[in-house]
Parts: structure tokens; sequence; C-alpha cells
């Protein structure tokens, strides 16, 4: 069964970039058919999508973030990334990694299944 | 605050059902049959418990179940247990941009 596993720092400067990387197992993501998502998780409070990847490279992204985030795909290592640029303490949060089978399912993309453990960044200087 | 409004907590005894609204817009939850669910224990990652409305993933249990009425879904969770016990968030596709809308969570608590 497909896993998802999230990796990269822990603590990152104010007006920094935020980099994480999400290794994917059990699966390809060349094999297509999912969206591969980045959503967090504020401290005590609920979820926020942060945007999608296909393995084709195309990318869609929350409105509210678009400005600061760049997601993108290495499939040779079966991995996706998120960068999330000019940091504050309000980016503080846990950041999961996810993937949308709605394409393959219902021909769009709509829920999340599985979910990485997620990693929890702070920023603080 | 949150795209889709969730009530902030609920509350059952064992054995009792409990049904949790999610409201959101004709452009998201009125406009598609993409509402998911996901219950989420304290430090856990969230699980998926239901998709495109009402169905559920391999291995939840039946005593879980979505519904949708024009802007507003609902999960019922019907034969109360104590590991039910976690916050649930609501989520639905919103066409695009924003594409993805969540909740704002409900804490379920089995007195």
């Amino acid at each position: 069964q497909v896993q998802l596993q999230e990796s990269g720092p822990g603590l990152v400067k104010p007006s920094q970039t935020l980099s994480l990387t999400c290794t994917v197992s059990g699966g390809s993501i060349s094999s297509g058919g999912y969206y591969w998502s980045w959503i967090r998780q504020h401290p005590g409070k609920g979820l926020e999508w942060i945007g999608y990847i296909y393995y084709s490279g195309s990318t869609y992204y929350n409105p509210s973030l678009k400005s600061r985030v760049t997601i993108s795909v290495d499939t040779s290592k079966n991995q996706f990334s998120l960068k999330l640029s000019s940091v504050t303490a309000a980016d503080t949060a846990v950041y999961y990694c996810a993937r949308d089978p709605g394409i393959a399912v219902a021909g769009t993309p709509g829920w999340f299944d599985p979910w990485g453990q997620g990693t929890l960044v702070t920023v603080s200087s | 605050q949150s795209a889709l409004t969730q009530p902030a907590s609920v509350s059952g005894s064992p054995g009792q059902s409990i049904t949790i609204s999610c409201t959101g817009t004709s452009s998201d939850v009125g406009s598609y049959n993409l509402v998911s669910w996901y219950q989420q224990h304290p430090g856990k990652a969230p699980k998926l418990m239901i998709y495109e409305v009402s169905k559920r993933p391999s291995g939840v249990s039946n005593r879980f179940s979505g519904s949708k009425s024009g802007n507003t879904a609902s999960l019922t969770i019907s034969g109360l247990q104590a590991e039910d016990e976690a916050d649930y968030y609501c989520c639905s596709y919103a066409g695009s941009s924003p594409y993805v809308v969540f909740g704002g969570g409900t804490k379920l608590t089995v007195l």
C-alpha cells in the first residue's frame, strides 16, 4: 500500500524559505491518476490546503498562499516537494503530504488518502 | 475563518448516534458530490472516513455514514464508541480556485 513520509528542517528563520519533501513508497508518482498535495495545520487549529501537483508537473495552489508557494515533483526519486517563501511565525504548523485519488476514481480531484504522518515546522529566529 | 462551517463540538453517550453538519455554498458543497470527512486523533494524521459524500473506504466501520442536502453535508456516527472520540473535518472540492476547502473541525466527545 502507498505510504507517504515528509522530511525537512523543523526550524526555519523568519523571511527564509521553508522546504519540505514527501517521499512516496509502495506506488509510483509517475503512474498517473493521482494528485499529490500539501496540507498544513496550525497548532490547535484546522486544516488548510496548500496545493496540488500532478506527475506531469501541473500545479494548483490555494489563492491565499499562491504568491509564496512552489510545489514540484521529482519522478526519478518518487518525491514531491514544497517551498514556501518569506515565512513568518504565522507559517508555524504541522505540514502533511497526501495523495488525492480522485482523478483515478471519479475523474476529478476530491479527497485525500493516504496522508503522511506530518512534520512540525516552527518559524522562529 | 474556514470556508466550510462545522459546529465546534458535539457529544454523545456510547451507543447513541450523532450527526455533524458541514455547511458550504453553492460553489463548493452544493455544486459537487465531492465532500469528504476525516477523523483525527490527537497527535495523529487525519484519516479518510467518507468520500464522494457517502462512500466508505475499505476498512472504515459502517457505523460511519455521510449525506448531503443542498449546501450542507452531514456525517453520522451510529453506535458511538469511546474510540470515536476525535476531531472530525469536512472537506469539499470547490472547482477552479480555491479548488479545496476544509471545515474548521468538530470535536466529538463520547461521554
